[in-house]
């Protein structure tokens, strides 16, 4: 079974900082991989998604992230971070195994200090 | 964008009552709908996939007769949660995934979330 792994759990950075959040996840097939955010008091939202071809995708907010396949990683990255950005991100993953649900890392809470 | 609703947003009820959660997906029909249960400074842990017209497959360890899922039409899925206990306080996520025609193009929108508290 796929598993995700999210190595920093709280992050706090300064306004216009740069930001990468780690992800790393295990399967040996064909992934879809996605970041989500999830705001204080809101829902999940999907800030991007790689399924094939270029491996830097690009989402929405200003953020990146790149698909690295021989690391098994897909890290979350932005130049520069503003104070709205403060939010819980989760990586997830859905492997080619028929299975259509997503396997969520533990996710990574932001703190933006203005 | 695609968009999912749930239903009530926030419910406390009484240990031994059965609480309902309704899940839409208010754009687009699907045929897929997951529920996901989020621990406090936790991730979500899937808890069954809802499939319209049949049985919902349930993930190892959670109980299919405590927590009920019905999908009756292609924009709405329910979970029932029966004779509710505290340790069912928790907070439950649901998901609709728009099909995108190919497996690797689906996409899941998630709902805003139901805080059960079971006093």
């Amino acid at each position: 079974a796929q598993s995700v792994s999210q190595h920093n759990h709280h992050v706090i950075l300064s306004e216009a900082a740069s930001l990468e959040l780690g992800c790393n996840y295990s399967y040996g097939g064909t992934v879809n991989l996605f970041w989500y955010v999830q705001y204080p008091g809101q829902h999940l939202q999907l800030l991007l998604k790689y399924f094939s071809g270029d491996p830097l995708v690009k989402g929405i907010k200003g953020f990146e992230a790149e698909f690295i396949k021989s690391k098994f990683s897909f890290n979350l990255r932005k130049p520069s971070v503003q104070w709205s950005d403060t939010a819980e991100y989760f990586c997830a993953v859905n492997a080619y195994t028929g299975r259509r649900a997503l396997t969520f890392g533990s996710g990574t809470r932001l703190q933006v200090q203005p | 964008g695609a968009v999912v609703s749930q239903h009530p947003s926030r419910v406390i009820c009484k240990s031994g009552t059965s609480v309902k959660i309704e899940c839409r997906s208010l754009d687009f029909q699907a045929t897929t709908m997951f529920w996901y249960r989020q621990f406090p400074k936790k991730s979500l842990m899937l808890m069954a996939t809802s499939n319209e017209g049949s049985k919902a497959t349930y993930e190892q360890g959670v109980e299919k007769d405590k927590f009920l899922i019905n999908h009756a039409s292609l924009t709405l899925s329910t979970l029932t949660v029966t004779s509710a206990h505290p340790e069912d306080s928790s907070f439950y996520i649901c998901s609709a995934l728009l099909a995108g025609g190919s497996f690797s193009t689906d996409t899941q929108y998630f709902g805003p979330g139901t805080r059960l508290t079971v006093l």
